[in-house]
């Protein structure tokens, strides 16, 4: 099992380029989400989905966009980067059902937006 | 919008020293989780509460849940240098899937 798998570990974008940061899992999961971690600012929301066909907006959704049309895969598309977009990015999945247990991450994408 | 902050955001501590991070949320929480993140790495999941006023202990870790479920602990017990990290507690609300993560706590642990 390799559980939650992100790629590209690292990238760096010119503004205005568009890339998508794939996120897949065998672990089953009914929910998906992306967050972005910056210093002092914790892991804020960025889009989340609580099963196939199914996204919605986190805390921070302006500049990126999510699709989730089968339940192991929920890509994260930058169409338009900005150097704001400079972070890294997790993925985190969850068993669905009433009991909302442990969000299990991926290892991560560094992005560089120049 | 719900949010969640921790303080302090930085604590520096001799090896064999105590540590307590504390998250406080807006909003009345569900449950509450505790991650911790090395450096250079991913968060993992350390504990859940979901209980008011819930008490767990792991080895050297005390997690506690607030009476009014809006507010959390994490207690280090004697800090080892393995204990370097960042502290993070996620809260959800009421019937929302999504966690909203606090600020985080960088622990540095002086040898």
């Amino acid at each position: 099992n390799a559980g939650v798998t992100q790629t590209p570990k690292f990238q760096v974008l010119k503004t205005g380029q568009s890339m998508t940061l794939q996120c897949a899992q065998d672990m089953n999961h009914e929910y998906m989400s992306w967050y972005r971690q910056d210093p002092g600012m914790g892991l804020r929301l960025i889009h989340y989905s609580v099963g196939a066909g199914i996204t919605d907006q986190g805390e921070v959704p302006n500049g990126y966009n999510v699709s989730r049309s089968t339940t192991e895969d929920f890509p994260l598309r930058l169409l338009s980067a900005a150097p704001s977009q400079t972070s890294v990015y997790f993925c985190a999945t969850r068993a669905g059902g009433a009991n909302l247990g442990e969000l299990f991450f991926g290892s991560g994408t560094q992005l560089s937006v120049l | 919008g719900q949010q969640v902050m921790q303080i302090p955001q930085y604590q520096h501590v001799q090896e064999g020293e105590d540590f307590t991070t504390y998250c406080n949320s807006s909003t009345t929480l569900s449950n509450i989780q505790w991650y911790k993140q090395r450096p250079g790495g991913h968060p993992v999941f350390l504990i859940q509460l979901v209980k008011s006023g819930e008490v767990k202990k792991q080895k050297r870790l005390t997690f506690q849940f607030g009476e009014a479920k809006k507010n959390s602990s994490l207690h280090i017990t004697a800090t080892q240098t393995t204990d370097v990290g960042t502290y993070f507690c996620a809260g959800r609300s009421g019937g929302y899937q999504k966690v909203t993560f606090g600020t985080g706590t960088k622990l540095q642990v002086i040898p």
